[in-house]
């Protein structure tokens, strides 16, 4: 069983560039979280993408978005970079199912460290 | 409105000993709680989670927590720490609607030799 994977493990980027993070969920799970991890803090929700829609949204501006593909892999995308866009991306899968509800365990890949000049 | 609270910010205990790891939450509702351990350069491994089953919940490497609804608790414990165990440890509330994670703010974990 494939975990987890991220895409590329590190970028750096300057100001007011745009940046697009990749992720493919486990096998078997459709559902798909993105958080950043700030230096030193816990990981802080982004969004989540369910069957190529978003089902809910954390804290963060309109220049954050993604996109779900129909095999379940998604994309973060990060527009006007900011300094304090300077974190780890952490992508988590989980799997949804059909009949049994949910299993909301989510599973995290390596992620990818941004750093934004 | 659910939130978790790691009481310690850094735990050192010396190899061999227990560790303790401590973890308050808040939530409207029966939580699903989870603890996460991160190394270096690594991404969140979950060692445990608690979905309203068993109140002592085993997980991996020897890892156990006790769910107490009467304290709003979710203790990490493990009996002997051995040095593999140091890293950063994440205890997470699940929301309500299932589809967000609110995390701690994290503890970590020094073993000395």
């Amino acid at each position: 069983e494939t975990g987890v994977t991220q895409s590329p493990t590190h970028l750096i980027k300057t100001r007011g560039q745009q940046v697009t993070l990749r992720c493919s969920s486990q096998s078997g799970h459709n559902t798909v979280s993105w958080y950043q991890q700030a230096l030193g803090q816990g990981p802080q929700f982004i969004f989540q993408y369910y069957r190529e829609e978003e089902n809910g949204r954390g804290n963060f501006p309109p220049r954050f978005s993604g996109l779900q593909f129909p095999n379940y892999s998604s994309e973060l995308n990060v527009n006007a970079l900011e300094l304090d866009d300077s974190a780890l991306y952490l992508c988590a899968s989980s799997p949804h199912l059909i009949g049994a509800g949910w299993d909301h365990t989510q599973y995290f890949g390596p992620g990818t460290r941004l750093t934004v000049l | 409105a659910q939130s978790v609270t790691q009481l310690d910010s850094h735990v050192s205990v010396s190899e061999g000993t227990p560790v303790l790891l401590r973890c308050n939450y808040s939530s409207s509702y029966s939580p699903s709680l989870f603890w996460y351990v991160q190394h270096p350069n690594k991404g969140l491994q979950l060692l445990l989670k608690y979905t309203s089953a068993a109140t002592l919940v085993k997980g991996i490497n020897g890892f156990e927590a006790e769910f107490k609804k009467s304290e709003t608790s979710f203790h990490l414990t493990k009996p002997s720490a051995h040095m593999s165990d140091a890293a950063e440890y994440f205890c997470v509330v699940r929301s309500n609607t299932g589809n967000q994670f609110y995390f701690g703010t994290g503890t970590s974990l020094t073993v000395i030799p």
